[in-house]
């Protein structure tokens, strides 16, 4: 069974950096093909794909945040941690981290995310 | 790739049929996925590769079309079904997701 959970604080103020960790179990992130990504959804508002790293350390970054982000895995500790430097309130969201998974038809590979996190809020406020 | 979504909310009767749908601003192919989100909960995966029912996903969600134009269709609305509705392209690996369809109670 596949589980996420993030951690992290859940105050933070202007200009500062925010770590969030994502501890996860049931896989590897040293398996082939396997993915976490982060997501987040400001109060009221949409969802948000922010960071995707990969078993191969891979990454993908949303264009509009990649100069602020930095995603890392720690495969030990079957971790995934998300930095984002220069934090911001409308940075003020409750964020995700969700396994993703590949499904392959035909030649054909689709992918989701599959498996969430229960989300943690993440206030920016001095 | 921007997605739009439509509409942004509607109301429904318990045991209706409804349908919403979702564009993508360029061809994404089948690269479609739909999440379903309660208030205070994670997304939920319904749909992958615009028409295949996640496992565990009640038969009365359906997903089609490809390309730019894509809907999902929820047969016989039950009360559990109310919620806000999300798509998703993965066509490109920056993962957009769409604005949401919020259905609520007639």
């Amino acid at each position: 069974q596949i589980t996420l959970k993030e951690s992290g604080p859940t105050l933070v103020k202007p200009t500062q950096t925010l770590t969030l960790t994502c501890t996860f179990s049931g896989f590897s992130l040293t398996t082939s093909g396997v993915a976490v990504g982060w997501i987040r959804q400001p109060p009221g508002k949409a969802l948000e794909w922010l960071a995707l790293i990969f078993w191969d350390d891979d990454k993908r970054y949303s264009p509009s945040l990649k100069s602020r982000l930095t995603i890392t895995m720690d495969t030990s500790k079957s971790q995934v941690v998300l930095t984002m430097t220069n934090m911001d309130p409308v940075d003020t969201a409750t964020y995700y981290c969700a396994h993703r998974q590949e499904w392959e038809d035909s030649g054909t590979y689709m992918e989701a995310f599959d498996i969430w996190g229960q989300g943690t809020m993440i206030t920016v406020s001095s | 790739i921007q997605m739009t979504q439509s509409p942004s909310s509607l109301s429904a009767s318990v045991g209706d049929r409804v349908t919403f749908t979702c564009r993508a601003s360029l061809s994404i192919g089948i690269y479609l996925n739909w999440y379903q989100q309660k208030p205070g909960k994670a997304p939920n995966l319904l749909i992958y590769g615009a028409s295949n029912l996640q496992s565990g996903v009640p038969s009365r969600f359906s997903g089609s079309g490809s390309g730019t134009d894509f809907t999902l269709t929820i047969d016989s609305l039950q009360p559990e079904d109310f919620a806000t509705y999300y798509c998703q392209q993965t066509y490109s690996t920056l993962f957009t997701f769409g604005p949401g369809t919020k259905v609520d109670i007639k």
